[in-house]
């Protein structure tokens, strides 16, 4: 069964302080993508990132890092130096032959 | 190159009634997408169309859920008659092709609120 947990419901950081959103997954496919959506307070999803399984390669855009383990079933989710327009529901999502997964999201409050 | 459009943006009706969603996929995606989310919940796919075939609809509440991409670009979802737990946001999103692997790109949503 495929399957996509982000046991983080909520997180508050202090602004600028550093903050990684956990994701896990499960699939018997050797194929899969990864990816992370960022959803404000205005609703749209927002795409971040896609992510092959045979790419273990971290990635870094910026202030967003991805760590993506396959050892662990882990593609975590960090922000450098938080900022108040980080605040937002982040979710981690698989997609793998025709169907796709989200997470139940995570919300992150960055305070000022 | 344009997003995807969905309108209206809210939508506030009695239950028992009728509405309808619009939604206009970024130009030369095959595949679209209608998601339910309630407050607080991840997106729950209703229906995937391939052009104007649909392709997965086994969790939309076909008593009262109604889709259709009759020329495979825009699509239309209607709830009739609605219900308070109809209270939600719905998502359109399309990819180029039919695939889990592929990313889908979301519209800015319509919310919903049945009284």
């Amino acid at each position: 069964a495929q399957k996509v947990t982000q046991a983080q419901t909520e997180i508050s950081v202090v602004e600028k302080e550093d903050v990684t959103l956990d994701c896990v997954y499960e699939t018997r496919d050797t194929t899969y993508y990864l990816f992370w959506y960022k959803q404000p307070p205005s609703g749209e999803l927002v795409f971040l990132i896609r992510r092959n399984s045979f790419d273990e390669q971290n990635e870094i855009s910026g202030r967003y890092s991805w760590n993506f383990q396959k050892s662990t079933s882990s593609f975590n989710f960090t922000i450098t130096a938080s900022q108040v327009v980080d605040s937002a529901v982040y979710f981690c999502a698989l997609g793998t032959g025709n169907q796709f997964y989200f997470g139940t999201g995570t919300s992150l409050t960055v305070i000022p | 190159e344009a997003g995807v459009a969905q309108s209206p943006r809210y939508k506030i009706i009695e239950k028992r009634q009728s509405v309808a969603f619009w939604c206009n996929p970024i130009s030369g995606h095959a595949t679209l997408y209608w998601y339910q989310q309630i407050l607080g919940q991840g997106p729950k796919l209703l229906i995937q169309f391939q052009n104007n075939g649909v392709v997965d609809d086994s969790q939309l509440p076909k008593d009262r859920f109604s889709a259709e991409r009759l020329k495979g670009v825009d699509s239309t979802l209607k709830i009739q008659p609605a219900k308070l737990e109809d209270s939600a946001v719905y998502l359109c999103a399309s990819s180029l092709v039919f695939s889990g692997t592929e990313t889908q790109y979301f519209g800015p949503g319509t919310r919903l609120l049945v009284l």
